[in-house]
């Protein structure tokens, strides 16, 4: 059981570059979300996905875009890399049921480092 | 949105003593869930302790202890027999069990201990 993990770990982008960072869990979660922490500051939601076909927007969504096509996997997309993009991004998952006992928790994997020069 | 306030940027203890972390937030949610997540240098995320705004007792996880004053809206972390591998990043996060249960996170207490 891997958990959440997260390809790359690190990436260097130019301006206007494009790129995939890539997020897959083993636990059959439902719900999962993608972050970016910024130097000094806590966790910021970009997208969150309840479950595979569903998607919608967190906190700073601008520049990203995300798909969930099966419940292992969430895929998040830069478009046009700015520099304002440089961040850690991470991946989380977690299991919510309406009926009985909900994990609530998140689970995240291990983070990637990008940079945008 | 939620916020949520860590008023400690950075905090040192003593190897061995006892450290309180403070947090507290802003919603008007009756029903929600307040957790501490611990970041060590590795970057990875670890889940300290949850705490059910319904329940009146306080959680604890061994040495890791919450203060919960829900009418403060006050959500501290007490950590008993610090220990060098308690050196972290600490965030303190709310969650709303809404759609998408979106998590909101402080911007952190870092915290060393002291041989």
């Amino acid at each position: 059981n891997a958990g959440v993990t997260q390809t790359p770990k690190f990436r260097i982008l130019k301006i206007g570059q494009s790129m995939t960072l890539q997020c897959t869990q083993d636990m059959n979660h439902n719900y999962m979300y993608w972050y970016r922490q910024d130097p000094g500051m806590g966790l910021k939601l970009i997208y969150y996905s309840v479950g595979a076909g569903i998607t919608d927007k967190g906190e700073v969504p601008n520049g990203y875009n995300v798909s969930r096509s099966t419940t292992e996997d969430f895929p998040l997309r830069l478009e046009l890399a700015a520099p304002s993009q440089t961040s850690v991004y991470f991946c989380a998952s977690s299991y919510y049921q309406r009926q009985g006992a909900s994990l609530n928790e998140q689970f995240f994997g291990p983070g990637t480092r990008l940079t945008v020069l | 949105a939620q916020t949520v306030t860590q008023s400690q940027p950075e905090m040192s203890v003593q190897e061995a003593e006892t450290v309180t972390l403070s947090c507290t937030y802003d919603t008007s949610e009756n029903n929600y869930y307040l957790f501490w997540y611990k970041q060590p240098p590795s970057r990875q995320m670890i889940l300290v302790i949850r705490q059910e705004a319904y329940k009146q007792q306080n959680a604890t996880e061994n040495r890791f202890s919450v203060n919960f004053q829900k009418a403060a809206k006050s959500f501290s972390l007490k950590i008993s027999d610090s220990q060098l591998g308690d050196t972290a990043m600490y965030f303190c996060a709310f969650m709303k069990p809404r759609t998408g249960n979106q998590f909101y996170f402080g911007t952190g207490t870092s915290l060393t201990v002291i041989p």
